[in-house]
């Protein structure tokens, strides 16, 4: 079964970080590209960093310079390195599947749960 | 950056047609992708490519995309399809962009 699965959510204080993890089982990783989308509760869906399957590496202005993705074909796995966090990045973070040429997403996770707050 | 434009609600009664509506500077140049999300899930996409349906989507959803707006259509619309719905697009700027959101509610 294809599954994506994050990890590494809590509460951190502000100017704190946080590493996410995505565990992804069920399909060649290496093959896909990769993205991390987070949600405020109660808001809508907003892309922030994707991660193409060589590697090549995009991110939202609002992240840009702060958050840093990266992913480990041997582990299968994606992350997410969350530095300087703020109230405002309090948020359900998904990673979620590209579509090999395509430019949508196929496959979610459940989503972690990020709250930075004092 | 690119802008998607969703209007935040749209009610239906059951058996109606829902129309959902994205808009977009020339977004008839582009796919345009549409997402179901219910309440404590993960998005689920319903629309690809502007048009396409992945297996297991009822062919009640259908998208359609011309000028400076994409619709998703709901035909006899059901109770379970009450949820939120996004349009999603991948800007040349590199980015991949979510509209605000609609909420569907079948009254």
């Amino acid at each position: 079964e294809v599954q994506l699965a994050e990890s590494g959510g809590g509460l951190v204080q502000p100017g704190g970080s946080l590493r996410l993890s995505c565990a992804a089982s069920g399909f060649p990783f290496g093959d896909y590209d990769m993205h991390w989308v987070r949600q405020v509760t109660g808001k809508g869906l907003e892309w922030i960093s994707g991660i193409r399957s060589a590697g090549d590496t995009y991110y939202s202005d609002s992240v840009k310079g702060r958050f840093s993705i990266s992913r480990d074909y041997a582990k299968n796995s994606l992350y997410l390195q969350m530095n300087s966090l703020r109230a405002g990045d309090t948020a359900q973070y998904y990673c979620a599947r590209g579509v090999r040429g395509f430019t949508h997403f196929d496959i979610w996770g459940q989503g972690t749960l990020v709250t930075v707050s004092s | 950056s690119y802008v998607l434009t969703q209007p935040p609600s749209v009610s239906v009664a059951p058996g109606e047609t829902a129309t959902i509506t994205c808009g977009g500077d020339n977004i008839g140049r582009k796919t345009v992708h549409w997402y179901q999300q219910k309440p404590g899930q993960a998005p689920v996409v319903v629309i690809y490519i502007s048009t396409d349906r992945p297996s297991g989507i009822p062919e009640r959803f259908s998208g359609s995309n011309s000028g400076n707006t994409a619709t998703l259509t709901i035909y006899r619309v059901e109770a379970g399809d009450e949820a939120d719905y996004y349009c999603q697009v991948w800007d040349r700027s590199g980015d991949w962009v979510f509209g605000g959101g609609t909420k569907l509610t079948v009254l």
